[in-house]
């Protein structure tokens, strides 16, 4: 039981343009949900989060959107860089400072 | 700020091997620390949570006897592999937070892979 989906496994994008990584999610409970960013070898590094009370956050490059109606977040980057070539992990948070984590989107950014 | 060292980063050992892997939050104090297992091309799935001074909470499915978690300290919390087989092959991944309160980012080691022959 799947309860954070990221249905789509990877993801390429040219530099300069915009990164839409998607997450859907199927408990209404969560109350935080965040994005984690992961290269290979290493740990997953926290990269950006919102609250359910909200339905945005920004910070710097990175924007969360978050649609409660619909159980679905999104992280756009923009612009892209080579750099941000990652694993894209979203993670809900329900109580207890728990995570649970989506599958993972594989971004490749191409110069 | 805010640093994880996870160690050994790999090991490999023989089946029937107890392996011991260390999780240290090196510039704070963490109340809380979690384990989470990795397996090729998945999500990040949760072990067990880890409070300083109690026993820690196992995820269902999850063999307590199995996979042993110690948090003797608020910055050192171990997790030893006991007679470790094939199938626990894996990528274990600990975290560490200030406050385990909804919300609060985790902080992540770098992972150890585990390999077990």
């Amino acid at each position: 039981d799947q309860q954070v989906k990221q249905n789509s496994p990877s993801l390429s994008v040219q530099e300069g343009r915009i990164s839409i990584l998607n997450c859907d999610y199927t408990n209404s409970m969560f109350d935080y949900f965040l994005w984690y960013k992961k290269y290979p070898a290493e740990g997953p590094t926290f990269l950006i989060s919102i609250s359910s009370i909200k339905d945005k956050n920004e910070d710097g490059r990175f924007t969360v959107f978050l649609n409660k109606s619909a159980k679905h977040l999104s992280l756009h980057i923009v612009p892209s860089q080579p750099g941000d070539s990652a694993v894209y992990f979203c993670a809900a948070s329900p109580q207890g400072g728990k995570l649970i984590f989506g599958q993972g989107t594989e971004l490749s950014v191409k110069p | 700020g805010a640093v994880v060292s996870q160690h050994p980063s790999r090991v490999i050992c023989k089946s029937g091997t107890s392996v011991k892997i260390e999780c240290r939050s090196l510039d704070f104090q963490a109340t809380t620390m979690f384990w989470y297992r990795q397996f090729p091309k998945k999500s990040l799935m949760l072990m067990a949570t880890s409070n300083e001074g109690s026993k820690a909470t196992y995820e269902q499915g999850v063999e307590k006897d199995k996979f042993l978690i110690n948090h003797a300290s608020l910055t050192l919390s171990t997790l030893t592999v006991t007679s470790a087989h094939p199938e626990d092959s894996s990528f274990y991944i600990c975290s560490a937070t200030l406050d385990s309160q909804v919300g609060q980012p985790q902080h992540f080691g770098d992972g150890t892979r585990l390999s077990i022959l």
